[in-house]
């Protein structure tokens, strides 16, 4: 079955833009999570959704937000762009919350100029 | 979540076992080890997890230490393909915050 997707691969945005991440979870994956990976501070956790509600989130500010439809698929918003937030975004699908392994897509590398 | 500690960097060569440890002496009686590895610009790949008994998979087998104190994942026949960055998580069973990568431990795989 297909992997987890995550569109757009690549995106380079202007400080003080904002941008949406998309992603499609492994057919009958309900949890989505979202991290952030940057050569500094490595793979960061930003939140996980189930069932459409947002379960968990990480430290991260306000600006970073996201949401997850009735098909599980989720997007992730990030607000005001700062140079500081350019990374690789990558999202991953678990069949259920809890005990279980996450499938991640390839990511979508953001530039922020 | 428990603490990891991973060597940085490791080498191995081509066709033989590479051998991956895992420090976690802090690890609590709910809590699995995961292990995913990441290949250079793509997505960490999920790899074995396990609670206390050793697990055995296509990929790799996991060896867990009798007090749960440290792991070691065992790629029995390295190839190429398997330098990556390998990464050892514990993580509890009720729900968390997620996945909490460290630092991991590059493997290269030597011809």
């Amino acid at each position: 079955k297909a992997g987890v997707t995550q569109t757009p691969r690549y995106l380079i945005k202007t400080r003080g833009q904002q941008v949406t991440l998309s992603c499609s979870p492994i057919s009958g994956h309900r949890s989505v999570s979202w991290y952030q990976q940057t050569p500094g501070q490595g793979l960061q956790f930003l939140f996980e959704y189930f069932s459409e509600t947002q379960r968990n989130k990480g430290n991260f500010p306000g600006r970073f937000s996201g949401r997850q439809f009735s098909n599980s698929r989720s997007e992730m918003n990030v607000s005001t762009l700062e140079l500081g937030d350019s990374a690789l975004y990558l999202c991953a699908s678990s069949p259920r919350q809890g005990i279980t392994e996450a499938f991640f897509g390839q990511g979508t590398r953001l530039t922020v100029v | 979540d428990a603490k990891t500690t991973q060597p940085t960097s490791m080498d191995c060569a081509e066709g033989r076992a590479a051998n991956l440890p895992c420090n976690h002496s802090t690890i609590s009686g709910n809590e699995y080890v995961y292990w995913y590895r990441q290949i250079h610009s793509q997505g960490p790949q999920y790899i074995i997890h396990g609670l206390k008994n050793n697990e055995t998979n296509e990929m790799a087998s996991l060896i867990i230490t009798e007090d749960r104190k440290s792991s070691t994942l065992i790629l029995p026949h390295a190839t190429l393909r398997d330098t990556a960055v390998y990464y050892c998580i514990v993580r509890p069973t009720t729900i968390s915050l997620g996945f909490y990568f460290g630092t991991g431990t590059s493997l290269t795989v030597i011809p």
